[in-house]
């Protein structure tokens, strides 16, 4: 079984300020990695995925995320955000699966707060 | 619009009824599931639909939870005798596997939610 761990619900920062959302994870076997943005009164959507290849991964809106599987980490970064970065935004991992029936894991969420 | 659409938004029952959820997902997609997101945590998995394959009801919390799609279509979630721990917003997503791909790591396009209150 896999876990996920989001070790902050809320992030306050400034607007233009640089953002990082932590996500760890854990897993007895080979993952994916997702994060997804839930904006006020919207559904989920993807941000940024990561399957094999390069650990860096980009995503829309100018995220990023960095896997790094020795620390189990799957942490998001942002440069510069921007009032309308304000949102929910969840870590999500999926375990490797004969079947492909397997649902994605979703930490708590961490809530971004950009204040101008 | 072309999006999963779910209904109704917002649900307020008491406790002992039955609700029943919808789920609309995007055409053409194959695959469904249901997530239950109660405040403050994350999203729990519920039930899995995949086309025409027995659902994936490993997650579903007790008996009194159940659901169903016909086909590739409409799904609903039913709770019998809710309770107020049933109370949370329930997220329905669809997926369009890829062929030769696994559907665990194809981007799941999520609905709005369903904000069932129990009182």
């Amino acid at each position: 079984a896999q876990s996920v761990t989001q070790l902050d619900s809320q992030v306050p920062v400034f607007e233009e300020a640089p953002v990082e959302l932590r996500c760890n994870y854990s897993s007895s076997v080979s993952v994916y990695l997702f994060w997804y943005v839930q904006y006020p009164n919207q559904g989920l959507q993807l941000l940024l995925k990561y399957l094999s290849g390069s650990t860096l991964v980009k995503g829309i809106n100018g995220f990023e995320a960095e896997f790094n599987k020795s620390q189990t980490s799957f942490h998001l970064r942002k440069p510069s955000v921007h009032i309308s970065d304000t949102a929910e935004y969840f870590c999500a991992v999926s375990a490797l699966s004969d079947t492909g029936r397997r649902a994605l894991t979703f930490g708590s969420g961490t809530r971004l707060q950009v204040q101008p | 619009g072309a999006g999963v659409s779910q209904s109704p938004s917002n649900k307020v029952t008491e406790k002992g009824k039955d609700v029943e959820l919808r789920c609309d997902p995007i055409s053409g997609h194959t695959a469904l599931y249901w997530y239950r997101q109660r405040l403050g945590q994350g999203l729990e998995f519920l039930i899995y639909f995949q086309g025409n394959s027995a659902p994936d009801k490993s997650g579903l919390p007790s008996d009194r939870f159940s659901a169903e799609r016909t086909g590739e279509s409409v799904s609903t979630l039913t709770i019998q005798r809710t309770q107020q721990e049933d109370s949370a917003v329930y997220l329905c997503a669809s997926i369009k596997p890829r062929p030769g791909t696994r559907s665990s790591y194809n981007e799941q396009f999520f609905g709005p939610g369903t904000r069932l209150t129990v009182l």
